[in-house]
């Protein structure tokens, strides 16, 4: 049962636009919500998180926003740029110390 | 200066063979955690200690062992490994620093195949 979902496997924008890329949840619990930015053969890194208190949160070019009711986040990178191109993760928990729970990923590819 | 690291970053093995994977960290976290990524590119948390104490443990075979002798340490010994144990491990540590945090950040991984 797939409790967080990322629909899209891939998504190809150009370089200076926006990348939208899109997370739905199912469990009503997951009260924080992360984004993982992976490149080939490393680690998932950390990009931006929210809490469910939030609606909003911007890091520089990065902003994520959340819709509780919808149960649905998203993660915007404005302007997009090439090095940007990697795999993005949407991950959610339910409490301090708790498992992240994650989506299947999505690759993004920004063309010069 | 390496966060979270893991050793070794690939290991190919024969079946049957028993193996560990170490993960260390740096950043003086209380929360260690263990994820399998598999062939679907799915990450799932497999276990996590919070100084020194196990405190999840998902559907596992008992065949993983994790063992963490101190809290910047976390091990997994993997016996009498089979096909469908290949996959990525990724270690992770992380700090609540409060209700509604949890960034955990992520060892490079290790890319196990097993023969």
């Amino acid at each position: 049962d797939q409790q967080v979902k990322q629909n899209s496997p891939s998504l190809s924008v150009q370089e200076g636009r926006i990348s939208i890329l899109n997370c739905d949840y199912t469990n009503s619990m997951f009260d924080y919500f992360l984004w993982y930015k992976k490149y080939p053969a490393e680690g998932p890194t950390f990009l931006i998180s929210i809490s469910s208190i939030k609606d909003k949160n911007e890091d520089g070019r990065f902003t994520v926003f959340l819709n509780k009711s919808a149960k649905h986040l998203s993660l915007h990178i404005v302007p997009s740029q090439p090095g940007d191109s990697a795999v993005y993760f949407c991950a959610a928990s339910a409490g301090a110390n708790s498992k992240l729970t994650f989506g299947k990923g999505i690759t993004l590819s920004v063309r010069p | 200066d390496t966060a979270v690291s893991q050793t070794p970053k690939y290991l190919v093995t024969q079946m049957g063979n028993d193996k560990s994977i170490k993960c260390e960290q740096n950043l003086g976290h209380d929360t260690m955690y263990w994820y399998k990524q598999d062939s679907k590119k799915f990450l799932k948390i497999m276990f996590s200690y919070n100084n020194k104490e196990l405190i999840i443990n998902e559907t596992v075979p008992n065949r993983f062992s994790p063992k963490s002798p101190d809290k910047a340490h976390l091990n997994l010994h993997i016996n009498s490994l089979e096909l469908g144990d290949s996959a990525v491990y990724f270690c992770a540590s992380s700090q609540p620093r409060g209700p509604g945090t949890n960034e955990q950040f992520f060892g490079p991984g290790t890319r196990l195949t097993v023969l």
